[in-house]
Order: C-alpha cells, then sequence, then structure tokens
C-alpha cells in the first residue's frame, strides 16, 4: 500500500535560515507528489505538485522541491524562512488511478524564530 | 470567485446522535472529495463525489456516507456518532480532469466535536 513519510513532526528555524522539510514515499511507480500548508484555523492550500514533467518543482511562496526516484524523496526547500511560513506542511501522494484520494504524511509543524 | 464553503464550521453532538455537514465547491468543480482530519490519525480520504456519484471511497464504517447534488453541492452523514468520530471535517473541491489528479481546494473545514 502506498505510504509517506514525513522525517520531523516539528522543524524550528530562525527568520532567513533554510527550511528544509523531508518527505519520502513508497511506491514502484512515480506517482504525483504534492506539498501543501495549513495555517492554524484554515484548510489546505497547494503548494506544488509533481507530474512527472520536471524533477525540481517550483510552487508558490518561494518554496520548491525535488523529486528523486532513486531516494523516493520528495523534500521541501525554502531559501529564507520569513515568520509567515509558520504553519503546518503536510506532503501526499496520489497515483493516476486514484483520483482525488489523497494518501497524506503525518505533517510536519514549522516554527520561525525572530 | 469564492471559494469552498463549508458549513458548519463548529458543532457539537453527543453520541449515538447523526450529524450532516454541507459543502459547496467552487463555481464550475464537478468533483467533490471528503477527508477527516484528527490529531491520531492525521489526514485521510473519506470519499470524492463526481457529477453526483461517488467515484471514490476510503476504508471508513458505513456510518458515513456523502452525497452530491445536481448543482454539485455536497453533504456528509455520519450516523450513530462515536467520541471518535470528533475531527476537523475537510472538504475540496477539484475540476477533476479524467485519468489526472487535479489541484485540490480546500474549505476552513467543519470541526466536530463528539461528546
Amino acid at each position: 500500500a502506498q505510504s509517506v513519510t514525513q522525517l520531523g513532526s516539528h522543524v524550528s528555524v530562525s527568520e532567513g535560515a533554510l527550511v528544509l522539510l523531508r518527505c519520502n514515499y513508497s511506491s514502484s511507480v512515480p506517482p504525483y507528489l504534492f506539498w501543501y500548508v495549513q495555517y492554524p484555523n484554515q484548510g489546505l492550500q497547494l503548494l506544488l505538485k509533481y507530474t512527472s514533467a520536471a524533477t525540481l518543482v517550483k510552487g508558490i511562496n518561494g518554496f520548491e522541491a525535488e523529486f528523486k526516484k532513486s531516494e523516493t524523496s520528495f523534500h521541501l526547500t525554502k531559501p529564507s524562512a520569513h515568520m509567515s511560513d509558520a504553519a503546518e506542511y503536510f506532503c501526499a501522494v496520489s497515483e493516476a488511478q486514484a483520483g482525488t484520494a489523497l494518501i497524506f504524511g503525518k505533517g510536519t509543524t514549522l516554527s520561525v524564530s525572530s | 470567485k469564492a471559494g469552498v464553503t463549508q458549513t458548519p464550521r463548529y458543532l457539537i453532538k453527543t453520541r449515538g446522535q447523526q450529524v450532516t455537514l454541507s459543502c459547496s465547491p467552487i463555481s464550475g468543480h464537478r468533483s467533490v472529495s471528503w477527508y477527516q482530519q484528527t490529531p491520531g490519525q492525521g489526514l485521510q480520504f473519506l470519499f470524492e463525489y463526481f457529477s453526483e456519484t461517488q467515484r471514490n471511497k476510503g476504508n471508513f464504517p458505513g456510518r458515513f456516507s456523502g452525497r452530491q447534488f445536481s448543482n454539485s453541492r455536497s453533504e456528509m452523514n455520519v450516523s450513530t456518532l462515536e467520541l471518535g468520530d470528533s475531527a476537523l471535517y475537510l472538504c475540496a473541491s477539484s475540476l477533476r480532469t479524467s485519468g489526472g489528479t487535479g489541484e485540490l481546494f480546500f474549505g476552513e473545514g467543519s470541526r466536530l466535536t463528539v461528546l
């Protein structure tokens, strides 16, 4: 069965520092991969998605992620953290035939200190 | 363009009761999906409706059901509520292209507390 693992339930960085949130998936076939962000008391917002067109995917708010098939990873990065980036981040995977049935990781809470 | 609207935002029920949650998708979106979010289990897919038909279903008991109307609005119902049903229920709409996974646009959720 498909699964997603997010390493680190909580990541803390200083403002201006590099953000790295880790995500590994389990699949023999490269699936669709997503990163979503959830701010307190809000729904999820799509940051970016991988659909096999390019291994380096650029998203909104300066985030990007690199798909590495050999490592089954899809880590999310941002060169310089901003206070407004503090939120919970979810990695998700979907296979083509699964439609909107995404499998989400447990989430990583990002804290940004000044 | 209005986003996904979910009602009610908060509700409290007691064990054994039933609840109905409503979701209005973004105009033009024909796919509506429902997810349950809890601290312990995280985000779990409940079901997807497209053009009034259930297209996919997650691993939840039959107490969880849903439907979609001709205007794409959707409702989900949970009968015989249990304490473990306390959760944030998220609705997401999508253009749902065939053979692919369209971007999901999530509502702010309905937070259900079962006492």
